[in-house]
Formats: C-alpha cells, sequence, structure tokens
C-alpha cells in the first residue's frame, strides 16, 4: 500500500513574537518530562525538563508548563528568533530514577518556523 | 558539536547487502542508545547499553544487531534489510542510563536507504 508519513503540526511566527508549542502525552503516571530541538541535519538538542511535581519551569527564554489533568505539555518561547526555526519534541519517561533504562518516549513533534 | 559523531552521515544500501553504522562519544558516558527516526513514526527508541551491556531491546527485529566494544564505541550491524527500514538512524549517550537522571546527548544521525 500506499505509505503515508507524518503530518506534523507547524507553527510559523514572526521574529521577535513569543512562540507556544504544545504537546499532548501519553500515559498519566509518567513523571518526567523532555522538550528537545532538532534542526535540519542534526539530531535533537536538549532545550529544557521538568518533574511532575512540578508545574512551570523556566530557563534561559524558555518556560515549560506541565498539567497533569490533561496530560498536557507545553514549551513558551519568548522573543522567537530565527534561529529557534526547528523541529520541537516533547518527550516523557515513567519511573524517572528507577530501573526504566533512559527509555524516553516521543512525541511525534512540531515544526517552527520563523519569519525575520 | 554535541560531543558525539556517528558515520557514515549517509549511507544507501540494497535488502542484500550487510552494512555497519558506527557512533563514537567524547564526553566519558556510560550509557549509549540507538534510535530510529522515520517518516511514519515518533523518534524511536531501539537498543540501551549501560557499561557496554545491553539492558534494553525494544523489539527490535534481529536483522539488526548492535555491538557496545567499549563504552565510547556503539555499532549498529545492519543485514538483509527492507525498505520500510530507510530512516535516520541516531546515537545518543548519556552518563549513565537510569532514567530521568541524565541528559541524553544525540549524534546528528546516519541517513539510512534501504533500496
Amino acid at each position: 500500500g500506499e505509505s503515508v508519513g507524518l503530518h506534523l503540526p507547524t507553527l510559523s511566527v514572526q521574529e521577535g513574537d513569543n512562540s507556544i508549542i504544545n504537546c499532548a502525552y501519553s500515559n498519566s503516571a509518567s513523571d518526567y518530562f523532555i522538550w528537545y530541538k532538532q534542526e535540519s541535519g542534526k539530531g535533537p538538542q536538549f532545550i529544557i525538563d521538568i518533574r511532575s511535581n512540578m508545574d512551570k519551569r523556566q530557563g534561559q527564554r524558555v518556560t515549560v508548563l506541565l498539567n497533569k489533568t490533561v496530560k498536557h505539555l507545553s514549551l513558551q518561547i519568548a522573543a522567537t528568533q530565527p534561529g529557534d526555526s526547528a523541529v520541537y519534541f516533547c518527550a516523557e519517561i515513567l519511573n524517572a530514577g528507577g530501573t526504566s533504562y533512559g527509555k524516553l518516549t516521543f512525541g511525534q513533534g512540531t515544526i517552527l518556523t520563523v519569519h525575520p | 558539536e554535541t560531543g558525539v559523531t556517528q558515520t557514515p552521515r549517509h549511507l544507501v544500501m540494497g535488502m542484500t547487502n550487510k552494512k555497519s553504522l558506527k557512533c563514537e562519544q567524547h564526553l566519558g558516558h556510560n550509557a549509549m542508545y540507538w534510535y530510529k527516526q522515520s517518516a511514519k513514526k515518533p523518534l524511536e527508541l531501539m537498543f540501551v547499553y549501560s557499561l557496554e551491556e545491553r539492558v534494553e531491546n525494544n523489539s527490535v527485529p534481529s536483522r539488526f544487531s548492535p555491538e557496545c566494544p567499549n563504552s565510547s564505541h556503539l555499532f549498529l550491524h545492519l543485514h538483509t534489510l527492507q525498505p520500510e527500514d530507510s530512516a535516520l538512524y541516531l546515537c545518543a549517550s548519556s552518563q549513565t542510563a537510569i532514567a530521568g537522571v541524565d541528559t541524553q546527548y544525540f549524534g546528528p544521525g546516519t541517513r539510512l536507504t534501504v533500496l
């Protein structure tokens, strides 16, 4: 049969705007979450993480929000720049710090395009 | 750069060929990983090695055979692959393999095309 690729959500913003990228995760028992950025021709790069006992965590120009009630994670990027253009992935881990060896479960990703 | 290198960056092979992908990390980490990134599915974990011992095999077909001769090097041996195995194969490493403790650093990947 015909193969069908993933249809990734896309977000287009103007330089200087704030961006919000959303992710719905799958397992209500997941206790650790990570956002990765993947630029063209490169592997995923760690941006920020958050544990399930937190609702919000801030980094440099980025903020992650966690809503466990609806299993939703968001990444906010302030003053978005053209260099922020990439695919953004959320990932979840069950039983962080336990015996599940580094098993990240990734979301499908969102394509962010920043226009100068 | 992340300190994780992969070779080759691109590989085209026939279904009857045997080839190997190589990953090297220069970070002094003790855990290494293989992931598959295809156009049809989200990034998927394939194998996890901790201190050169395989600790996770995520239901990967036997036509993919990993090897970890030391904590700095990881190989993925390929034989009799199928066209649906065409994907970007990513290697990662972390200080330990304990979930959620240490950040995983990814290499740039090998773009594999199976004809």
